[in-house]
């Protein structure tokens, strides 16, 4: 059964202290990870697109990597705007677009 | 560009009622999904239309919840009769025709059924 796990499921920084989110994913035929930020009330906002393990994209703090059963999210030197709700989501080998979420991780980064 | 919009941004029905739920995706993109999360839990494909078809409506939880999308342009989700445990936040987004394309969420519809 496809399933995506994203630890840990809170995180509380201080500004400037780097660290990383973990999306741990079993799907057949992965036709893409997606990162998203959320902040509350609204509604999921895209950061990045994966396609092969090995790859990794970059975005001001933000770095995302990817393995063969995981990617992770790091964040480096966190500022309080980077406060939001990250969540990984999976695409698999198929004639359809139906994406698998995780249940996310909360960030909060303190000043 | 506008981005996906839904309407309304809240609702809030009585048990036995029928809400519909409407989604503009973005100008041009043939692709159209809906999500929804519950409480507490993750957020969970719906279904998903290739301009006017289901392309795959894998998610939808029985036959109270009806999707459409006349024309290929805008889209409606009803819930008819609402139960209780249809409360939760209804998100709509859309890409291009391409599978691979990343998938662009609305704000979402929080629908409270009491």
């Amino acid at each position: 059964e496809d399933q995506v796990t994203q630890s840990p499921e809170a995180l509380r920084l201080q500004e400037g202290e780097s660290s990383s989110l973990n999306c741990s994913y079993t799907v057949s035929g992965l036709r893409g990870l997606f990162w998203y930020r959320q902040d509350p009330g609204k509604g999921p906002e895209f950061l990045f697109t994966l396609y092969s393990a090995g790859e990794e994209k970059e975005k001001e703090r933000l770095k995302a990597t990817l393995t063969k059963k995981e990617s992770f999210l790091h964040i480096t030197a966190p500022k309080p705007e980077d406060s939001a709700t990250y969540l990984c989501a999976v695409r698999r080998g198929s004639n359809t677009g139906k994406l698998i979420f995780g249940q996310g991780t909360t960030l909060q980064v303190k000043p | 560009e506008a981005g996906v919009t839904q309407f309304p941004s809240h609702s809030v029905i009585e048990k036995g009622q029928t809400v519909t739920l409407r989604c503009d995706p973005i100008s041009g993109h043939d692709n159209l999904y809906w999500y929804r999360r519950v409480m507490g839990k993750e957020i969970k494909f719906l279904l998903h239309f290739v301009k006017e078809s289901k392309q795959d409506e894998s998610g939808m939880p029985n036959n109270r919840f009806l999707a459409e999308r006349t024309g290929g342009t805008y889209s409606t989700l009803k819930v008819q009769p609402a139960e209780l445990e249809d409360s939760g936040v209804y998100f709509c987004a859309s890409s291009p025709l391409a599978l691979a394309e990343t998938q662009y969420f609305g704000p979402g519809t929080r629908l409270l059924v009491l």
